[in-house]
């Protein structure tokens, strides 16, 4: 069974800062990984998605990265901002079956 | 639509009671799948329904919880004798196919309410 996990789960930064989420997943047989913004009280917000066969993709100031072998994926947020507070969720699409997501990473960026 | 549409925005109803929300998925996405975020748990996949093919209802917790997809579009979640345990927010997402290298966007949700 595909487990997901995401650390840290909560993280504070100051404004300007560059930071690093993680996740990984225990099955590497995926087809592709996507990750989200949550918002307090609303639903999710598509940011990337990397497909099995990439290695990273990138908007604006976001970059993923995909290591399928050794399980893992990185969200990147450069120059951080106050707006990017947020919950963000990593989720992993095996082959024949809907997401399977982490508890996601709480962010808080301080003015 | 522009985007995945949910209603009610929330529901509060008695222990006992069934509930039906609604998803109007985007137009022309073919996979709809309904997701439940219960408080402090993660995100995890109640069923999907994928064009005319029969849904995939591996996912629903007991047989308390239906869904239907009238005319390939616009889904019913149904939770009879609703228990408290069930409140959560439940999350419904559209993708253009079903498959992995398809993007699924989601929805506001709606947030239940099991007094």
């Amino acid at each position: 069974k595909q487990e997901v996990t995401q650390i840290p789960a909560a993280l504070s930064v100051p404004e300007g800062e560059n930071l690093v989420l993680n996740c990984s997943f225990t099955d590497s047989a995926i087809y592709n990984l996507q990750w989200f913004r949550q918002d307090p009280g609303k639903g999710l917000t598509s940011l990337l998605l990397i497909q099995s066969s990439q290695r990273e993709q990138t908007s604006g100031r976001l970059n993923a990265s995909l290591d399928k072998s050794s399980g893992r994926s990185t969200l990147y947020i450069a120059a951080s901002q106050p707006g990017d507070s947020a919950t963000y969720l990593c989720a992993v699409g095996p082959s024949n079956t809907p997401l399977v997501f982490g508890k996601g990473t709480r962010l808080s960026v301080i003015a | 639509g522009a985007g995945v549409s949910q209603s009610p925005s929330n529901k509060v109803t008695e222990k006992g009671k069934d509930v039906e929300l609604r998803c109007d998925p985007i137009s022309g996405h073919t996979a709809l799948y309904w997701y439940r975020q219960s408080l402090g748990q993660g995100l995890e996949f109640l069923i999907y329904f994928q064009g005319n093919s029969a849904p995939d209802k591996s996912g629903l917790p007991s047989d308390r919880f239906s869904a239907e997809r009238t005319g390939g579009s616009v889904s019913t979640l149904t939770i009879q004798r609703t228990q408290q345990e069930d409140s959560a927010v439940y999350l419904c997402a559209s993708s253009l196919r079903q498959g992995p290298y398809n993007e699924q966007f989601f929805g506001p949700g709606t947030r239940l309410t099991v007094l």
